[in-house]
């Protein structure tokens, strides 16, 4: 069955590490997104990708980094610039389409511990 | 840019009854598209329901039904028949219509569901 991967469910990080978090699809989708989830504060987007070798900046993207370098994978690196890495995240992936889109397939999530 | 608002951050309801979960949103745009997600205590995101702006008619999907209010910018979600399973997060989310390139969604706060038995 086609999906999302993320790994590892759990990842724990010491102060001044940078830390990569894997997404993968196999679901043929163009466009892949990175989510940070915080209590109260739902979903924020970090970066997206419409297409391989591309990606822009979402509304978080400070002390983060991303490559996409096939269409299957969309990796996440936590720098160690980024200050409040404790968090959930959530990578998803779409296809294009208006009329009938059926939003995001969305990965299992990631929790970033910082100890 | 759009916003989405959830002003409920936590909503209860007795098993069987109906709940109203409630989402405003801010856009300048009249293309869009609305979304609730479900996210369970596993934290998958599940697509709930999807109303297009375009259309009048209120989406439905079994128990889980939209009121859309586009002049008010309201999309409210009617759960009926509440269930144990579905004690979750809540997310309403927006997206621009037109098709320039990735269709980023923007989440509100969330609304997290208890169901008492």
């Amino acid at each position: 069955d086609g999906g999302i991967t993320q790994s590892p469910k759990y990842l724990f990080r010491k102060e001044g590490q940078n830390v990569t978090l894997s997404c993968e699809q196999n679901l043929n989708h163009d466009a892949m997104y990175w989510y940070r989830q915080d209590p109260g504060q739902g979903l924020r987007l970090i970066y997206y990708s419409q297409i391989v070798n591309d990606f822009q900046k979402g509304d978080i993207a400070e002390g983060y980094s991303v490559s996409r370098e096939k269409k299957e994978s969309f990796p996440l690196t936590v720098t160690s610039a980024q200050k409040n890495p404790t968090a959930f995240y959530l990578c998803a992936s779409s296809a294009p389409g208006q009329g009938k889109w059926r939003g995001y397939t969305f990965g299992s999530g990631t929790r970033l511990t910082v100890v | 840019a759009q916003t989405v608002t959830q002003s409920q951050p936590e909503m209860s309801v007795q098993e069987a009854e109906t709940v109203t979960l409630s989402c405003t949103y801010d856009t300048s745009e009249s293309d869009y598209y609305l979304f609730w997600y479900k996210q369970p205590p596993s934290r998958q995101m599940i697509l709930v329901i999807r109303q297009e702006a375009y259309k009048q008619q209120n989406a439905t999907e079994n128990r889980f039904s939209v009121n859309f209010q586009k002049a008010a910018k309201s999309f409210s979600l009617k759960i009926s028949d509440s269930q144990l399973g579905d004690a979750a997060m809540y997310f309403c989310a927006y997206r621009s219509g037109g098709f320039q390139g990735a269709q980023k969604l923007v989440f509100g706060q969330g609304t997290r569901l208890t169901i008492n038995p």
